[in-house]
């Protein structure tokens, strides 16, 4: 079955870059659907953060349009988050979904929490 | 954007009671791109009913969706304890995917 594990470091400082991984096994993402990421902060709710095809199309938040990136390497079957100038406000429970057009965010990795503190 | 408005932000409810949860949206939203996650305590969401009616796989059939346009709902006919837990909307018909802020179901 189709399963998503992200993966990065644990602890970022603010002002740097956040990098995350996720790696995507039992389902090719050249096959397509669009590829999604989601954080969630301690005791709040879901944020979407942006989703992106095998093929390039990209939609980001615009609330964070300018400090994240979404990439997808469609020869390791992963896709990468990179958020720019990260605060504490973006520490959180980080989340990679495969986004389906007509069933939503059907498969969802476990997450990985990420703190931002010097 | 669209902002999508869950009522309640929680329920108190006993196991075999039912719960009707409810979702608004800012602007109507096409019922194909509407759907609830089930998010219970240190685990990721897990899609409940996508297409505003539509059960997952796997998702009992106490969990039932419904609603178009600005509103939706989801109802549980008798509580298990495994769903107390927070429930989410979310639409997707719009390239910002928006969620609704969760109604916690609790004991």
């Amino acid at each position: 079955q189709v399963q998503l594990q992200e993966s990065g470091p644990g602890l970022v400082k603010p002002s740097e870059t956040l990098s995350l991984t996720c790696t995507v096994s039992g389902y090719s993402i050249s096959s397509g659907y669009y590829w999604a990421w989601i954080r969630q902060s301690p005791g709040k709710g879901l944020e979407w953060i942006g989703s992106k095809y095998h093929s390039g199309a990209t939609y980001t938040n615009p609330s964070l349009q300018s400090r994240v990136v979404t990439s997808v390497d469609t020869s390791k079957n992963q896709l990468s988050l990179k958020m720019t100038s990260v605060t504490a406000a973006d520490t959180a429970v980080y989340y990679c979904a495969r986004d389906t057009p007509y069933s939503g965010l059907d498969v969802w990795g476990p997450g990985t929490l990420v703190t931002v503190s010097s | 954007e669209i902002v999508l408005t869950q009522s309640p932000g929680s329920l108190s409810l006993s196991p075999g009671d039912g719960a009707t949860l409810s979702c608004r949206a800012s602007q109507s939203v096409s019922s194909s791109f509407f759907a609830w996650y089930q998010q219970r305590p240190g685990q990721a969401p897990r899609l409940l009913i996508y297409g505003a009616s539509n059960r997952a796989t796997g998702v009992p059939d106490r969990f039932s969706g419904s609603g178009s346009g600005t509103h939706f709902t989801l109802t549980i006919s008798r509580l298990e304890p495994e769903d107390f837990a927070v429930y989410y909307c979310q639409q997707y018909g719009s390239s910002v995917r928006t969620f609704g802020q969760g109604t916690k179901v609790e004991i």
